[in-house]
């Protein structure tokens, strides 16, 4: 079936260290792929996402590549801040639904 | 922006109770979502909705029914609420052709005891 594997969290980092948030799946076709963030107390919102293969999402400084040949979709930041502190779920579209993996906690600290 | 809005924060309920959730948004989403969301598994659709009074089974539908009356109102029922219930339900709307930008609530937080 469709879904999605993250990698397991929390994962704490120091302020401007570089990010990496893994994410693989498994699907039928070539599904669109997606990173949601939830900030503490919020609901989800759309980060970035790309729509085919090696197209790359970017936005607020986080980027992430659609890897067909190792189906992966990592999330990257170059320079974290204490607000990028969150939950980040990657996602993929199929039959006009959206399926999430189970969630990263990230945690900078100052 | 969108926004929507669900209507509890916290929720207590009993075993066998039957439970409302209710969800609104203010921007003309045709489409609305439930989810579930529980530590390790991510979230998982219960039920969405294309149009009013149109309903869609999700994932893991067992336990829970839907009521779409009006366009901007979702309501999530639990018949008969039980302990395996206990969860933060997230609701989200979004535009028909732009299925994949969801908009979500804050969640409500449901205990059943």
């Amino acid at each position: 079936g469709n879904s999605v594997t993250q990698m397991e969290g929390p994962v704490t980092l120091s302020e401007e260290a570089f990010l990496t948030i893994n994410c693989t799946y498994t699907a039928t076709g070539y599904p669109s792929l997606f990173w949601y963030v939830q900030y503490p107390g919020e609901g989800l919102q759309l980060l970035l996402k790309a729509t085919k293969a090696d197209d790359k999402g970017s936005n607020k400084g986080f980027e992430a590549t659609y890897r067909k040949e190792t189906t992966s979709f990592h999330l990257e930041k170059g320079s974290v801040q204490v607000s990028d502190s969150a939950v980040y779920f990657c996602a993929l579209e199929y039959g006009n639904k959206l399926v999430f993996g189970a969630g990263t906690i990230l945690r900078v600290k100052s | 922006d969108v926004k929507v809005t669900q209507s509890s924060r916290y929720l207590v309920k009993r075993t066998g109770e039957k439970v409302f959730l209710e969800c609104v948004q203010d921007m003309d989403h045709e489409n609305m979502f439930w989810y579930r969301q529980d530590p390790g598994l991510g979230l998982r659709l219960i039920y969405f909705s294309y149009d009013v009074k149109m309903k869609e089974k999700g994932d893991i539908p067992e336990g829970y029914s839907v009521s779409r009356e009006k366009k901007e109102r979702f309501s999530l029922i639990l018949e008969s609420a039980s302990t395996n219930q206990t969860s933060m339900y997230l609701c989200a709307s979004s535009l028909t052709g732009l299925r994949e930008k969801l908009f979500f609530g804050s969640g409500t937080q449901l205990s059943v005891l």
